[in-house]
């Protein structure tokens, strides 16, 4: 079966600091990868997404990046953190020729201070 | 911009009533999916919908696709204190393959 993994849980860090989250997939191959926020309570806003290595599309502009190293790792960064950047993060997979299912990650829990 | 838009926003309501969730948008979609989270979670797939008109069931829960693809709602028989949580309804705008999120609805059943 198919599980997917977020490290880490939660985060504390200054403003200004680098980020680095990290999200691995387990059990499936050429999955799409996905990176979401969530502020409390409300809608996921996509981040990034990406159908391949190496492949990223953004969807807003920020200073996050996204990097997709191996098949099945998704890796969200920052080189200076903001104040906005707190936030849920959640790393999501779908199957590559299917988009009717979605599975989401445990989420990370990120404040910037 | 693809949006999708969710009433209503917050809901609290005594446990044995009925509620309906709504999820609406001007785009069509190649499938409408609906999510439930706890706080501090990810969010659960409760449901896929991919044919217009499309009605599921889930023990007390009824979801419902528009026959255009562009809306759907969940509707809530006889809701327990256990249904509470954020309910979420994502769609897959045609010929993509990303998830457009709606504002979700947050639920809250007394006993």
């Amino acid at each position: 079966s198919q599980t997917i993994h977020q490290w880490p849980a939660t985060l504390v860090q200054p403003v200004g600091s680098p980020l680095s989250l990290e999200c691995t997939v387990e059990g499936t191959s050429n999955p799409n990868l996905y990176w979401y926020r969530q502020a409390a309570g409300r809608g996921l806003q996509l981040l990034f997404y990406s159908v391949g290595i190496g492949q990223i599309s953004s969807e807003v502009p920020q200073n996050l990046s996204a990097s997709r190293p191996q098949d099945r790792q998704f890796i969200l960064s920052s080189k200076k953190l903001l104040l906005s950047d707190s936030g849920f993060y959640l790393c999501a997979w779908s199957d590559l020729y299917s988009t009717d299912t979605q599975y989401f990650g445990p989420g990370t829990r990120l404040t910037v201070l | 911009t693809q949006l999708l838009e969710q009433s209503p926003q917050f809901l609290s309501i005594q446990e044995g009533e009925n509620l309906t969730v709504y999820c609406n948008s001007s785009s069509v979609f190649s499938s409408l999916q609906w999510y439930r989270q706890e706080p501090g979670e990810g969010p659960v797939l409760l449901v896929t919908v991919v044919t217009g008109g499309e009605v599921k069931k889930l023990k007390r829960l009824t979801f419902q696709f528009g026959d255009a693809r562009k809306d759907s709602s969940l509707h809530i028989t006889a809701a327990q204190p256990g249904d509470t949580g954020l309910y979420l309804c994502a769609g897959v705008p045609t010929g993509t393959y990303k998830y457009i999120f709606g504002t979700g609805t947050r639920l809250k059943v007394l006993a």
